[in-house]
């Protein structure tokens, strides 16, 4: 079965900084990965995927992720922290079993970042 | 840009009352998702819709149904609300394409109460 682990509930950073948040999938094929954030009291947006190519992937608001197939891990960073960044971080993979409809969610990890 | 509405943000409802969760998106998507959010648990698929009149069952259909009765609109029931219900509702809508890769879009979600 497919799945996605987010082994940190909760990450702190000071602003500035840099962060990572981790994710690991266990998939069949070839994954399709996706970065999802939340904010308070709202529905989560998409930050970006990797389907195929380049194992570095660039998205909205400064973010990227890393693919690596070998540890089966795309951790999602960003050099340079904001308080705004203080979100819900959501990892998830598009489940091939069932046509591509499904997306399998991660628990989720908090970021907290402190001025 | 893509657009998801869900018709309610707070609800609060009491055992055994039936609970309608109205969901609306303006892209003419083919594909639509009910969600519920738990922490610890991340989001959890309840069903799914690929079509009009189509409904498939997702990991966690038992108390739920759902109508699809227009492209642009699906529908959570809860046929008797149980306090185990309570939870935040995400509806989503992504496009279907052969190979399709991409996100879904998310409403702003729906937090159901049940007394």
């Amino acid at each position: 079965a497919q799945s996605v682990a987010q082994p940190e509930d909760q990450v702190n950073v000071a602003e500035g900084n840099p962060l990572t948040v981790k994710c690991t999938y266990s998939v069949s094929g070839n994954p399709y990965l996706f970065w999802y954030v939340q904010y308070p009291n709202r529905g989560l947006q998409f930050l970006l995927k990797y389907i195929t190519g380049d194992n570095l992937v660039k998205g909205s608001y400064g973010f990227e992720a890393e693919f690596n197939k070998s540890q089966t891990s795309f951790h999602l960073k960003k050099p340079s922290a904001l308080v705004s960044d203080s979100a819900l971080y959501f990892c998830a993979v598009r489940d091939h079993h069932t046509g591509g409809f499904k997306t399998i969610f991660g628990a989720g990890t908090r970021l907290f970042v402190k001025a | 840009d893509v657009k998801v509405t869900q018709s309610s943000r707070y609800l609060v409802k009491r055992t055994g009352e039936k609970v309608f969760l109205e969901c609306v998106q303006d892209m003419d998507h083919e594909n639509m998702f009910w969600y519920r959010q738990d922490p610890g648990l991340g989001l959890r698929l309840i069903y799914f819709s690929y079509d009009v009149k189509m409904k498939e069952k997702g990991d966690i259909p038992e108390g739920y149904s759902v109508s699809r009765e227009k492209k642009e609109r699906f529908s959570l029931i809860l046929e008797s609300a149980s306090t185990n219900q309570t939870s935040m509702y995400l509806c989503a809508s992504s496009p279907l394409r052969t190979l399709d890769t991409g996100e879904l879009f998310f409403g702003e979600g729906s937090r159901l109460t049940v007394l």
